[in-house]
């Protein structure tokens, strides 16, 4: 059974302070995600990597930045919390691409982070 | 236009109804098509992928179009369990990268 566990399932932080949120997954997939999810918005893609040492940023990448030093984690930073951050972060994982196909996406069980 | 473009619902409808819904999306170049399901407060999870010819899983079937670009899901003999949240995703080239691109996503409840 594919894992991916993030470091926290709720977070509550202080406007400025740095947060970081650690996902790991146990499939040696190549793909890693994160993304944020808002009532009324969906989910939205902040940076994936398709490598170590490897970034690209999504749609929303502003106020975050990453970091994958290794394959099985991938780190979401927050450099300086501010309110209109509080969501639900959840981090997925997948095979790279087959061809053209595009593989399932496997999720964490998310972290709700407050920022106050 | 949205990328991807779902009715939020949402749907309220009696155990025991088929339902379905459509996901209508933008990309005509567009390869992978996939339904997720998110119950209250979890993550997304694969329901099906969804290919050409259509596929069926048990009481599920997904179909695609893709002369008028849209997916579409039915549920048969709806079980309350069948609630929740489901996700249309689409892969898309967005400036010059190809990314998979979520819905908002439709909401449904099975009522006893």
């Amino acid at each position: 059974d594919v894992k991916v566990t993030q470091s926290s399932r709720y977070l509550v932080k202080r406007t400025g302070e740095k947060v970081f949120l650690e996902c790991v997954q146990d499939m040696d997939h190549e793909n890693m995600f994160w993304y944020r999810q808002d009532p009324g918005l969906g989910l939205r893609l902040i940076y994936f990597s398709y490598d170590v040492k490897m970034k690209e940023k999504g749609d929303i990448p502003e106020g975050y930045s990453v970091s994958r030093e290794k394959k099985e984690r991938f780190s979401l930073i927050l450099e300086s919390a501010s309110t209109n951050q509080t969501s639900m972060y959840l981090c997925a994982s997948s095979f790279k691409r087959t061809g053209r196909i595009y593989n399932e996406q496997f999720f964490g069980p998310g972290t709700r982070l407050t920022v106050l | 236009r949205k990328e991807v473009e779902q009715d939020p619902g949402p749907f309220n409808v009696p155990e025991g109804a088929t339902v379905a819904f459509n996901c209508t999306y933008s990309n005509s170049a567009s390869q992978s098509f996939f339904w997720y399901r998110q119950d209250c407060r979890k993550e997304p999870k694969l329901l099906m992928s969804v290919y050409s010819s259509g596929n069926e899983d048990g009481r599920f079937t997904a179909q695609l179009n893709r002369a008028s670009q849209y997916i579409s899901l039915l549920i048969r003999d709806s079980k309350l369990s069948d609630s929740a949240t489901y996700l249309c995703v689409v892969n898309m080239e967005i400036q010059g990268a190809q990314k998979l691109v979520f819905g908002q996503g439709t909401r449904l409840t099975i009522n006893p």
